[in-house]
């Protein structure tokens, strides 16, 4: 039982535009939700999360983006850069209790010059 | 920010033996570690959560007796796969938080081949 999907396996957009990573869900319980960026042969680093009282977290070139009621998440990236080429997690979870995180399958983004 | 080290990155051994794997964190106290695995192009699934002077509490599907947990002190918790197979050989990645509600941290991860 997949809780997390990212449909996407990979995604390439070009350096500049806007890189837009999905994300669906399938436990209403869960209220918080992160997003993650993994090089190979290294650990996941942390992106950026959002609590499901909000609809819209911002920090830099990163947003993201909650729709509770489609049980959905997006990831903007803009401008993207070269740099931002990983792969990206999203990951959910249940504030109250264990927190453990449930991750999706990972979106593969490559940013081409 | 919170940093949390794993060691070794990488290493490889032969079946039937057992390999320790450990994970701090190096400015912060972790009550609870978690432990997850990766298979090429997939997933993390978590294994185990790792609680400070208790037991592990492991998911379903993960053989307790064959992926030893201990979580000795506040800042670190070993991860031992006793009697390695091949189809041990994965990508293990433990992770921590400094407080109740932030993000987890994670490691570098460890990759594991067992021959």
């Amino acid at each position: 039982d997949q809780q997390v999907k990212q449909n996407s396996p990979s995604l390439s957009v070009q350096e500049g535009r806007i890189s837009i990573l999905n994300c669906d869900y399938t436990n209403s319980m869960f209220d918080y939700f992160l997003w993650y960026k993994k090089y190979p042969a290294e650990g996941p680093t942390f992106l950026i999360s959002i609590s499901s009282i909000k609809d819209k977290n911002e920090d830099g070139r990163f947003t993201v983006f909650l729709n509770k009621s489609a049980k959905h998440l997006s990831l903007h990236i803009v401008p993207s850069q070269p740099g931002d080429s990983a792969v990206y997690f999203c990951a959910a979870t249940i504030i109250q209790g264990a927190q453990k995180l449930v991750f999706g399958q990972g979106t593969r983004l490559t940013i081409n010059p | 920010g919170a940093v949390v080290s794993q060691h070794p990155s990488w290493v490889i051994c032969k079946s039937g033996t057992s390999v320790k794997i450990e994970c701090r964190s190096l400015d912060f106290q972790a009550t609870t570690m978690f432990w997850y695995r990766q298979f090429p192009k997939q997933s993390l699934m978590l294994m185990a959560t790792s609680n400070e002077g208790s037991k592990a509490t492991y998911e379903q599907g993960v053989e307790k007796d064959k992926f030893l947990i201990n979580h000795a002190s506040l800042t670190l918790s070993t991860l031992t796969v006793t009697s390695a197979h091949p189809e041990d050989s994965s990508f293990y990645i433990c992770s921590a938080r400094d407080r109740r509600v932030s993000p987890l941290h994670f490691g570098n991860g460890t990759r594991l081949t067992v021959t």
